[in-house]
């Protein structure tokens, strides 16, 4: 079964520092998401991404955000200068349409700030 | 504000029993509701969507139940097997928005499947 993949699985930058985060989504899903989860709290909506722009964003994902589809199969998530607050589980999704679709996520970046 | 809240906050049964996970929601206007399995370490995987109209849908081992009136849902898991053990996740969707982008998640109910 197609699934989207996340590099790297983990990743410990210093604070300031920019990273980003890959994901692989499935291949032929027209609806791309990020979230993130922090340690023992609930799942959060960053970011959707349809038709190469940002569909919708939250108020999390502030001026230090940005997404990407660099090449029609990547898609990332870049933190400009990350803070101590953004550590946290980052889950990319995947989904074939935007409403009644399942979403499908990878196993998540685990990133650490320090 | 949208809300999901689920109850228990964790669980333990033995492997084999019956268990039911409760999720109550106040999201409006409503448009699906989603139930997810998290193991640790690993991204949500989904188990069931259900719409306004659908009051049960069944994946395997699992049923959920859906009350659109009272804003209640519940995951009942049959025979519970060690695999089992995981976050299970109940995810509002609100019709405004109706997308994934729109999702209200709760904060999960820690299943744990004693031998």
């Amino acid at each position: 079964e197609p699934e989207v993949t996340q590099t790297p699985s983990h990743q410990v930058t210093q604070m300031g520092q920019e990273v980003i985060l890959r994901c692989v989504p499935i291949s032929n899903h027209l609806y791309f998401y990020w979230y993130r989860q922090i340690l023992g709290q609930k799942v959060e909506f960053l970011v959707s991404f349809y038709n190469n722009e940002i569909s919708e964003k939250s108020e999390i994902f502030d001026d230090q955000f940005s997404v990407e589809r660099p090449d029609g199969s990547n898609f990332t998530l870049k933190i400009r200068s990350t803070k101590l607050e953004d550590s946290a589980m980052y889950f990319c999704a995947s989904s074939f349409d935007r409403v009644n679709s399942p979403l499908h996520f990878g196993n998540g970046t685990r990133l650490t700030v320090t | 504000k949208n809300q999901v809240e689920q109850s228990p906050q964790s669980l333990i049964i033995l492997e084999g029993k019956n268990c039911t996970l409760q999720c109550n929601y106040t999201v409006s206007p409503f448009s699906n509701l989603r139930w997810y399995k998290q193991d640790t370490g690993r991204g949500p995987v989904s188990l069931t969507i259900m719409t306004f109209s659908e009051n049960t849908k069944s994946n395997g081992r699992y049923t959920a139940t859906l009350d659109a009136d009272t804003k209640q849902s519940s995951l009942h898991i049959t025979a519970s097997q060690l695999s089992d053990s995981a976050s299970y996740i109940c995810v509002v969707s609100a019709s405004e928005r109706g997308g994934a982008d729109g999702l209200t998640f709760g904060k999960g109910t820690h299943l744990i499947i004693q031998p």
